[in-house]
């Protein structure tokens, strides 16, 4: 079974600090992404990743960076938490694809509060 | 921008009835469409993927459809169980990787 881990379930932190994401995956996947999630905006692309050191923008990156050093592991950065970057994390691996994508595998989410 | 819709927001049927969910978007040069499975507080599972050259996919009491043309996919849940209560999301994959989301339709279904 293909599994995606993520490595905290519930974090708590405050305004200014400085958080990291970790996303770690286990089938050798090429693609890589981070999804926050809210009520009534459903998932949203902050960033992916195609290959290690390559990232790029999805629709909300403002706030965030990513880091893909190894193929296995993708991590988001909050440089300065805010409270409206309270949310839902998802993260999601895929295997590549010039004309399609195979089928997206999401880790558990981390649900980070920024008091 | 594509944009992906689902409608209804929130459906209560009663245990061992056959409903349909509704998914629909702007853009139809997608390369595939996605339906997941979401239970509360959790990830999301991949139920059936569709290509675009295909038309359905079925797994088990799951009937998936894509119409291209229209913009349209529907889900097909047969018997429904209680075990089926959760959140179905709809993704459509378009170019350069790009993944975009409906916001979903809550289901529960009652014993």
């Amino acid at each position: 079974d293909v599994k995606v881990t993520q490595s905290s379930r519930y974090l708590v932190k405050r305004t200014g600090e400085k958080v990291f994401l970790e996303c770690v995956q286990d089938m050798d996947h090429e693609n890589m992404f981070w999804y926050r999630q809210d009520p009534g905006l459903g998932l949203r692309l902050i960033y992916f990743s195609y290959d290690v050191k390559m990232k790029e923008k999805g629709d909300i990156p403002e706030g965030y960076s990513v880091s893909r050093e190894k193929k296995e592991r993708f991590s988001l950065i909050l440089e300065s938490a805010s409270t409206n970057q309270t949310s839902m994390y998802l993260c999601a691996s895929s295997r590549f694809s010039r004309t399609s994508t195979d089928t997206q595998y999401f880790g558990p989410g981390t649900r980070l509060t920024v008091l | 921008k594509q944009e992906v819709t689902q409608i209804p927001a929130a459906l209560s049927v009663p245990e061992g009835e056959n409903l349909v969910l509704n998914c629909s978007f702007t853009d139809s040069a997608i390369y595939n469409l996605q339906w997941f499975r979401q239970d509360p507080g959790k990830g999301l599972t991949s139920l059936l993927l569709i290509q675009s050259s295909q038309r359905e996919q079925t797994s088990g009491r799951l009937n998936a459809s894509l119409d291209k043309s229209s913009g349209r996919s529907t889900l097909y849940i047969a018997a429904s169980q209680p075990g089926d209560s959760a959140t179905y999301l709809c993704a459509v994959l378009g170019g350069y990787q790009k993944v975009t989301f409906g916001t979903g339709t809550k289901l529960q279904v009652i014993p």
